[in-house]
């Protein structure tokens, strides 16, 4: 099947930093990938829809400034989230699809973000 | 989206069959019917997609009654690696990628 790879798969940062998550798709072309946010034992939230050469789609709540997503390439959606505090620390997973798969989307490992 | 319903746990034997029900009682007629197993700090995994009756594939198989109103998950002898978290999602059309997840389902698998 499809591949999903994200980086890093953890990271620590000061609160008050940004940082960049990358979503890639290593063998397949994706016009559209997802950025979820999953906290400790609840459920995968959707945040935005990153899609290729056009600015991304936010869910309600979720501020577009602060959650920067780009999308490049079609094979490349990045993350950023810019003056990271505390309440930022969370698992963040993208999904992509393919086309002409079977209907299933492909998601990446994830990211756990602390922010200290 | 139609919203559904999955009980919160289920506790299992290794070597048992498994059934995980859902709910989605408003689910619509262009809809299909997805179930992801998510292992923990990883990203949700496909396990199996269907509109009606029965699908099988290497893992699981997936029954759906005749009103869709909703479908069980059957996982044939489970071992302690099965368990997961498993969610039930219901799409607009097969390739619908942008999903509402709900609470899923926590599988613990016991020796």
């Amino acid at each position: 099947g499809a591949v999903v790879s994200q980086h890093p798969s953890w990271v620590i940062c000061k609160s008050g930093t940004s940082v960049k998550i990358e979503c890639r798709s290593l063998d397949f072309q994706a016009t559209t990938m997802f950025w979820y946010r999953q906290f400790p034992k609840q459920s995968l939230m959707l945040m935005a829809t990153s899609n290729e050469g056009s600015k991304a789609t936010y869910e309600q709540g979720v501020e577009k400034d602060k959650f920067l997503i780009n999308h490049a390439s079609l094979t490349l959606s990045t993350l950023t989230v810019t003056s990271a505090h505390p309440e930022d620390s969370s698992f963040y997973i993208c999904s992509a699809d393919s086309v002409g798969g079977k209907g299933e989307a492909f998601f990446g490992q994830g990211t756990r973000l602390t922010v200290v | 989206l139609a919203k559904t319903t999955q009980p919160i746990s289920m506790d299992s034997y290794e070597g048992q069959e498994v059934n995980i029900t859902c709910s989605h009682n408003n689910i619509a007629t262009n809809d299909y019917i997805t179930w992801y197993q998510q292992f923990p700090s990883q990203g949700p995994r496909f396990i199996i997609q269907g509109y009606k009756t029965k699908v099988t594939n290497e893992v699981a198989s997936l029954f759906i009654p005749a009103d869709r109103k909703s479908s069980t998950l059957s996982l044939p002898r489970v071992s302690l690696s099965d368990t997961a978290v498993y969610y039930c999602l219901v799409g607009a059309g097969a390739g619908s990628y942008q999903l509402t997840f709900g609470k899923g389902t926590k599988l613990s698998v016991i020796p």
